[in-house]
């Protein structure tokens, strides 16, 4: 089955921490994307990232770093020096099937406090 | 370049009514694809539309439908409404299928 998990439901960090959000990924196809989706209190989901499955380079956006793995079916994000900003809920999702089915994670509640 | 777009934002209806959403694209995208997100069951897929054509659809009743027009604008139409159709309803665009998808703000249907 096709399936993203987010293990962490909710996570507290207080500013400037780093915080690393977990995403386990499951399909049987070879050729796939995931993505980390954004969605702030105001509801609109903002595209982060997407990385397809043939390559497994980390990648690097100002305070935000992803860590692919193939091995151990993860994609993890890191934001580096959280801010207050950073509070929103994080989507990791999945593309399989040449893009006909997207499958999302539960998604983890990030709060950074002051 | 303008984002996708939803209207309405905010919606009530009663048991029993249909409502109809609507979903403009960003402009040159030619996907569509519709996500009902609660808080029990999370971001779920809908359908996705394509030149007109629905391409792939998630796991829901019939009573959920939608249609692509030729100026890529889409809607969605819940018939026979339901207090669990109660949702954020997110429209989503890309420029063809498999590519990113960019989100509106979203619908906010309530069902009493």
């Amino acid at each position: 089955a096709q399936k993203v998990t987010q293990a962490q439901t909710e996570i507290s960090v207080v500013e400037k921490e780093d915080v690393t959000l977990d995403c386990v990924y499951e399909t049987r196809d070879t050729t796939y994307y995931l993505f980390w989706y954004k969605q702030p209190p105001s509801g609109e989901l903002v595209f982060l990232i997407r990385r397809n499955s043939f390559d497994e380079q980390n990648e690097i956006s100002g305070r935000y770093s992803w860590n692919f793995q193939k091995s151990t079916s993860s994609f993890n994000f890191t934001i580096t020096a959280s801010q207050v900003v950073d509070s929103a809920v994080y989507f990791c999702a999945l593309t399989y099937n040449y893009g006909q089915n997207f499958v999302f994670g539960p998604g983890t509640r990030l709060s950074v406090l002051p | 370049k303008a984002g996708v777009t939803q209207t309405p934002r905010y919606l009530i209806k009663t048991r029993g009514q249909q409502v109809t959403l609507s979903c403009s694209p960003i402009s040159g995208h030619r996907s569509v694809s519709w996500y009902q997100q609660t808080p029990g069951q999370g971001l779920q897929f809908l359908f996705e539309y394509f030149s007109e054509t629905q391409r792939n659809k998630g796991n829901f009743p019939g009573r959920f439908s939608g249609r692509q027009f030729s100026n890529s604008r889409s809607e969605m139409n819940v018939s026979t409404l339901e207090l669990g159709d109660s949702a954020l309803y997110l429209c989503a665009s890309s420029l063809e299928l498999q590519e990113t998808q960019y989100f509106g703000p979203g619908t906010r249907l309530l069902v009493l």
